[in-house]
């Protein structure tokens, strides 16, 4: 049972450049999310998906984008990366319902240069 | 003001000793609270959950939470120098959205 998938787990990218960051997940959850992880600042939101063919901004937003594709995967897209972007990105999973726990992915260190 | 904030520490506690974490929100429409713990370089793993008013525990750990006050903590009692870590707080909405708090690194000295 792999849980929550993320691939690549690192990443380098120069300014401009863009990529696409996947996760997939196999314990059939409706809501998954999308996080970056700074030095001091937790996991902020960047985007989530409640559940399948609907996706929401989280905290940070801008310069990213993502799609659903399917209940299972979840992808984060940077158009054109910037050196602020360089972070760890984490993937998450979760039920809808209250009280149950997010399962995390490995993370991605991304740095753009 | 952040949605979520935990102090960011660290917070030094000698080995045996109880460690005290607080967390606050801003929804008041929050339905559930997660704790997470962090190692260095790791994912998130989690802790505990609560979503009623009072205590609830769990081995050496009680997390707290008061709804009027929108305020959730997390106690961990015998520590151990394993216990350290960043303790991250998460607090869930209706509609699934799931927020975090900048953290507490904690450390526990042998």
């Amino acid at each position: 049972n792999a849980g929550v998938t993320q691939t690549p787990k690192f990443q380098v990218l120069k300014t401009g450049q863009s990529m696409t960051l996947q996760c997939a997940q196999d314990m059939n959850h409706n809501s998954m999310y999308w996080y970056r992880q700074d030095p001091g600042m937790g996991l902020r939101l960047i985007y989530y998906s409640a559940s399948e063919g609907t996706t929401d901004k989280g905290e940070v937003p801008n310069g990213y984008n993502v799609s659903r594709l399917n209940k299972r995967e979840f992808s984060l897209r940077l158009e054109s990366a910037a050196p602020s972007q360089t972070s760890v990105y984490f993937c998450a999973s979760s039920e809808l319902t209250v009280g149950t726990e997010a399962f995390f992915g490995q993370g991605t260190r991304l740095t753009v240069v | 003001q952040k949605e979520v904030e935990q102090n960011s520490g660290p917070l030094s506690v000698p080995e045996g000793a109880i460690a005290s974490l607080n967390c606050t929100y801003s929804d008041r429409g929050s339905q559930s609270f997660f704790w997470y713990r962090q190692y260095s370089g790791k994912s998130p793993e989690l802790i505990m959950f609560i979503y009623s008013n009072g205590d609830k525990e769990d081995g050496r750990f009680t997390a707290q939470l008061n709804k009027a006050s929108q305020y959730v903590s997390l106690l961990i009692r015998d520590s151990q120098p394993s216990d350290s870590a960043t303790y991250l707080c998460a607090v869930k909405s209706w509609g699934g959205k799931l927020i975090f708090g900048q953290g507490t690194e904690l450390s526990v000295k042998p």
